[in-house]
């Protein structure tokens, strides 16, 4: 089966900080998404990478960059964190195409204090 | 703004019951429409979906109902279970996103023994 790995589980952070988020898969799929998770906001989209070094904006891209130099790692990079970043991420996956379905990582919670 | 309306934000049903959840879209483009469910600890993981082609596809005890014509759609859980209870997201992409999942903010089902 498929396995999406975020490196951490909890991370805590100082403001001001760079934070990096990283994340695994291990099934050679083309693309990878950065999404983040709030109470009463659901999920929203970072960043998506639609193959290695080939990347696009999501839906709230400010404040965050990302990096794919090999087809099975993505990173998410906060250059400098701030509170209202405290959110759990949650990294996926998935093969290129329109029906492919997204396999998630247990997701990493940022704490910026 | 968003294009993907969820509702209910949370639902309490007692075992047995049947368990609705609706999502209502904006963009006419969009021609894939997946659920995904979260238990905690855990990152989501995809329910069943559907294609605009049809109007109903069933999966055990889950259904999406598909109502292209009022931009609306909704998944139906018969016979619901305590283990059942978890986050539901409805969401939907579209060929000129890149497929791109837009979520729903989130239902919390519990579902009571």
């Amino acid at each position: 089966d498929v396995k999406v790995t975020q490196s951490s589980r909890y991370l805590v952070k100082r403001t001001g900080e760079k934070v990096f988020l990283e994340c695994v898969q291990d099934m050679d799929h083309e693309n990878m998404f950065w999404h983040r998770q709030d109470p009463g906001l659901g999920l929203r989209l970072i960043y998506f990478s639609y193959d290695v070094k080939m990347k696009e904006k999501g839906d709230i891209p400010e404040g965050y960059s990302v990096s794919r130099e090999k087809k099975e790692r993505f990173s998410l990079i906060l250059e400098s964190a701030s509170t209202n970043q405290t959110s759990m991420y949650l990294c996926a996956s998935r093969r290129a195409g329109g029906s492919e379905k997204l396999f998630f990582g247990s997701g990493t919670q940022l704490s910026v204090l | 703004q968003q294009q993907v309306k969820q509702s209910p934000q949370s639902l309490i049903v007692q075992k047995g019951g049947i368990s609705i959840i609706n999502c209502a879209y904006e963009n006419t483009a969009f021609d894939y429409f997946p659920w995904y469910q979260q238990f905690p600890g855990k990152g989501p993981a995809l329910l069943i979906a559907i294609r605009p082609d049809v109007s109903e596809k069933k999966e055990g005890r889950f259904t999406i109902s598909f109502n292209k014509s009022a931009k609306q759609f909704s998944l139906h859980i018969m016979d619901s279970q305590p283990g059942d209870s978890a986050t539901y997201f409805c969401a939907a992409s579209w060929l000129g996103s890149n497929y791109k999942l837009t979520f729903g903010k989130g239902t919390l089902l519990t579902v009571n023994p």
